[in-house]
């Protein structure tokens, strides 16, 4: 069975504190990782990663993937307290389909 | 522009009545999809459509009924819903190029629904 895991499920930090939150896969026909941050409704999409090894950033968020080891990690640099949310990674396992992982609850304390 | 629309923002309905949400994007996507989402947990997804056709069904209840009349717009028609319906419907759209290998989601804000 296909399955995405997260972790850690919830972490709480201090704003200027950097976290990094983890991803890993077992999915029979991997096709790219997307990592998604979700405030109260809409998931927003940060990164989708498809190669391994090459960092993908966008301001002080970036995401790396490693295929041989299957998994997937997401930073942020200088916490705001606007980085709270869910952030939910999903594999994408053939034509369409999304398999998200259970997310991790980021919490950061001004 | 990357939105995708969804009307209404909150539903409440009695366990006989008929309802359906809306689901809009003018990205010119040719696949969308419907999701459930319960509280604290992922989404699940419910339906796809590729160019107006429904491609995938995960064994979802027929008192779900998805229509895609055209390429911009998905609905979800629901009828005779459980308690247990509850929870958060997102509308997704991607572009689904042919020959593209991988496909980036794009959400909407949701429907929250409730059951009573």
């Amino acid at each position: 069975e296909d399955k995405v895991v997260q972790s850690p499920l919830s972490l709480v930090v201090h704003e200027g504190d950097t976290v990094t939150l983890n991803c890993s896969y077992e999915v029979t026909n991997f096709r790219s990782l997307l990592w998604y941050k979700q405030e109260k409704k809409a998931p927003t999409f940060l990164f989708m990663l498809t190669s391994s090894g090459i960092e993908k950033k966008s301001g002080r968020l970036s995401s790396i993937l490693d295929k041989k080891e299957l998994f997937s990690i997401l930073n942020i640099t200088a916490t705001q307290t606007g980085d709270s949310a869910i952030y939910l990674c999903a594999v994408e396992e053939g034509a369409q389909k999304l398999v998200f992982g259970q997310g991790t609850r980021l919490t950061i304390n001004p | 522009d990357t939105e995708v629309t969804q009307t209404p923002k909150h539903l409440v309905m009695g366990m006989t009545n008929k309802k359906s949400l809306k689901c809009e994007q003018h990205m010119g996507h040719r696949a969308m999809y419907w999701y459930k989402q319960k509280a604290k947990k992922p989404p699940e997804l419910m339906f796809v459509y590729s160019y107006e056709k429904l491609s995938i069904n995960e064994s979802v209840p027929s008192r779900f009924s998805p229509e895609c009349p055209n390429s911009s717009l998905l609905n979800l028609h629901l009828h005779a819903l459980q308690p247990e319906d509850s929870a958060l419907y997102l509308c997704a759209s991607s572009q689904m190029s042919r020959g593209l290998s991988t496909d980036t989601q794009y959400f909407g804000p949701g429907t929250r629904l409730t059951v009573l």
